[in-house]
């Protein structure tokens, strides 16, 4: 099984700066991988697949990056309805598919 | 636009079954792998298993192989998820999710999960 890690844990950021988040994987996943938001009290939304492409409806100030075992989201100018926390997930190997432990992006 | 609707929460005692579902609605039920992912307090989330909706087939993450079954009415667009001999530590909320990839594209599920359902909660206590 594929464990996923990310960094850092919690990430305080002022509306309209940058927040970058890691993704480790324990083995290669090529670019198999996708980044989820989720809001208190919502379901995970699919931001980003295949490491850098782009959900349908997702702004463009969401972009990933990486391949193989290291893998970014960032996030350009913060805005107050980012604040949340986001999953990275692999779907390269499976079964399971699997998730990181999550990145909570909090308000400074 | 396709939605996920997913039955009310529930309440169970340990060693119960809980069924849960999801309807379908505003694309065709048969194109896409459905999934179940369950996302615990503090963990991390954990994808279950899914099916084709077409055909019935389904795979499970071993972790939960013995204890789940997920099936589908396709004349309800809707898909079920059992969960046998559960325990305090099943407490979460369950979602169903839809495949990002056309099963007949992919071959299969993808893996990646484009729409989810409202969640359902699940609290298993004595």
């Amino acid at each position: 099984e594929i464990v996923m890690t990310q960094s850092p844990a919690t990430l305080s950021v002022s509306p309209g700066e940058r927040a970058t988040l890691s993704c480790r994987a324990s083995q290669t996943v090529s670019s198999k991988l996708a980044w989820y938001q989720q809001k208190p009290g919502q379901a995970p939304r699919l931001l980003i697949y295949g490491a850098s492409t782009r959900a349908t409806g997702i702004p463009a100030r969401f972009s990933g990056s990486g391949s193989g075992t290291e893998f970014t989201l960032t996030i350009t100018s913060l805005q107050s309805e980012d604040f949340a926390v986001y999953y990275c997930q692999q779907y390269n190997d499976w079964p399971p598919w699997t998730f990181g432990e999550g990145s909570k992006v909090e308000i400074k | 636009q396709v939605r996920l609707v997913q039955s009310g929460a529930e309440v169970e005692k340990p060693g119960a079954s809980v069924r849960v579902s999801c309807e379908a609605s505003g694309d065709s039920f048969t194109y896409y792998a459905l999934h179940w992912v369950r996302l615990a307090p503090g963990q991390r989330p954990e994808w279950m298993g899914w099916i084709n909706p077409d055909n019935g087939f389904t795979k499970y993450s071993q972790k939960f192989q013995d204890r789940v079954t997920i099936t589908r009415d396709t004349s309800a667009s809707t898909i079920f998820m059992e969960l046998r001999g559960l325990r305090a530590e099943d407490t979460a909320m369950y979602y169903c999710a839809r495949d990002r990839g056309r099963i007949i594209m992919f071959g299969g599920a993808t893996g990646a999960f484009d729409v989810w359902g409202q969640g359902t909660m699940i609290a298993v206590s004595s």
